[in-house]
């Protein structure tokens, strides 16, 4: 079985640009969610997605927004990018929306803004 | 913010020691989570211990949770040059469906 795929691993976007990120969660896992780690720090959450509906959402600026497709793949889109947003996105999926078993991540997204 | 705070940030052992790892939370929490990551890549996950629980093995990993001093510790026994990774403690209150996640330990294992 394949694992929690994001795509693409590395990109490079200019200040102002917009950028899509995508997630297939693990086979039969209905939640989806997505975490920004910044060089030296632990993830922050931005969004969650469950049966393609938000969850929750972290304190991140509405230049961030996500959606989930009814095969419960996911996208998230950062508009205006800024050079702060440079960091590693990661997806993670989780069987139910309350994960009481650990979430499996991706290999996430580098994404830096020039 | 973050919630968990992982002590020590940076940890250096030699091979086949023992290494602990603690994180301390400000929140009441559903359950508590530890991770590793290699080299600034995803996320494994490790081991899930809840707040009605006080102690959980995982092959070499220990984790003990004291709900009244919001605090865990990760113990991993006979550490392997392949343990070399960075560790986070993520808690999880229920509600919003998130995890929080402290800054982490950088583990070195030095053969």
């Amino acid at each position: 079985d394949a694992g929690v795929t994001q795509s693409p691993t590395h990109l490079i976007k200019t200040r102002g640009q917009q950028v899509t990120l995508r997630c297939s969660p693990i086979s039969g896992h209905k939640s989806v969610s997505w975490y920004q780690q910044v060089l030296g720090q632990g993830p922050q959450f931005i969004f969650q997605y469950y049966e393609k509906e938000e969850r929750g959402r972290g304190n991140f600026p509405d230049r961030f927004s996500a959606r989930q497709f009814p095969n419960y793949s996911s996208e998230l889109n950062v508009n205006a990018l800024l050079l702060g947003d440079s960091a590693l996105y990661l997806c993670a999926s989780s069987l139910e929306a309350l994960a009481n078993y650990g979430y499996t991540f991706g290999s996430g997204t580098r994404l830096t803004v020039v | 913010s973050q919630q968990g705070e992982e002590d020590p940030q940076a940890l250096s052992i030699q091979e086949g020691e023992n290494a602990t790892m603690n994180c301390s939370y400000k929140t009441s929490i559903n359950n508590l989570q530890w991770y590793r990551q290699n080299s600034g890549r995803g996320l494994v996950h490790l081991i899930l211990i809840r707040s009605n629980e006080r102690e959980k093995h995982s092959g070499r990993l220990r984790v003990t949770l004291d709900t009244s001093k919001k605090s865990s510790s990760l113990l991993i026994t006979a550490s392997r040059a392949a343990d070399t990774a960075s560790y986070f403690c993520a808690t999880d209150r229920g509600v919003g469906q998130k995890l929080v996640f402290g800054q982490g330990t950088r583990l070195t294992i030095n053969p």
